[in-house]
């Protein structure tokens, strides 16, 4: 049971490039999170999905689209990286209130 | 916008005390509160749940409590151990969960 997975664990990109991370989840939730986690700034929310079809604006949504291709799979896409968007990014699930969380993408934008 | 306060200054404490680690909120208050372990390198864990009418929860060696009134989770850890070496993170059920930023705890042996 993997519960929650996120690829890749590490990128590094060139400023205006795009690229996709990929989250997967294995335990049916209904809800699926993305998040980023810089340090002194804590854990915001980015964008998320409180069911299949859905999706909606977190705190920071800015230069960042994201796609619930199904109940599995929730994707977040950077179309033009830039330089403040290097962070760790989570993402989560959740049915109940708990949230259950990937290891984290690492994410460099020179 | 709902702030959400825990001491950034890391917890020193010996090998068998008691951890208190508090959570402070401004404005109004949540529907329930979690408190979640992050370990470096990895993601946050779930470990406990306190909703708006409940004054205390316990899980094994941990106990979270939840005032209204002075808007504030505290969150024990008795006999603390050397692996309770984490970073303990607060977070508040609004329309979506909110996190705090954190407080490192760490246990000496």
């Amino acid at each position: 049971n993997a519960g929650v997975t996120q690829t890749p664990k590490f990128q590094v990109l060139k400023t205006g490039q795009s690229m996709t991370l990929q989250c997967a989840q294995d335990m049916n939730h209904n809800s699926m999170y993305w998040y980023r986690q810089d340090p002194g700034m804590g854990l915001r929310l980015i964008y998320y999905s409180a069911s299949e079809g859905t999706t909606d604006k977190g705190e920071v949504p800015n230069g960042y689209n994201v796609s619930r291709l199904n109940k599995r799979e929730f994707s977040l896409r950077l179309e033009s990286a830039a330089p403040s968007q290097t962070s760790v990014y989570f993402c989560a699930s959740s049915e109940q209130g708990e949230l259950f969380f990937g290891e984290g993408s690492r994410l460099t934008v020179l | 916008s709902q702030k959400i306060e825990q001491n950034s200054e890391a917890l020193n404490i010996q090998e068998g005390k008691t951890a208190t680690l508090t959570c402070n909120y401004t404005n109004y208050s949540p529907a329930y509160l979690q408190w979640y372990r992050q370990d470096p390198g990895r993601g946050p864990v779930f470990l406990l749940l306190i909703r708006e009418n409940e004054k205390e929860k316990r899980k094994e060696r941990l106990k979270v409590t939840f005032d209204t009134t002075l808007k504030q989770s505290l969150f024990h850890i008795t006999a603390s151990q050397p692996a309770d070496s984490a970073t303990y993170l607060c977070a508040l059920r609004y329309s979506t969960l909110t996190f705090g930023k954190g407080t490192m705890l760490l246990v000496s042996p």
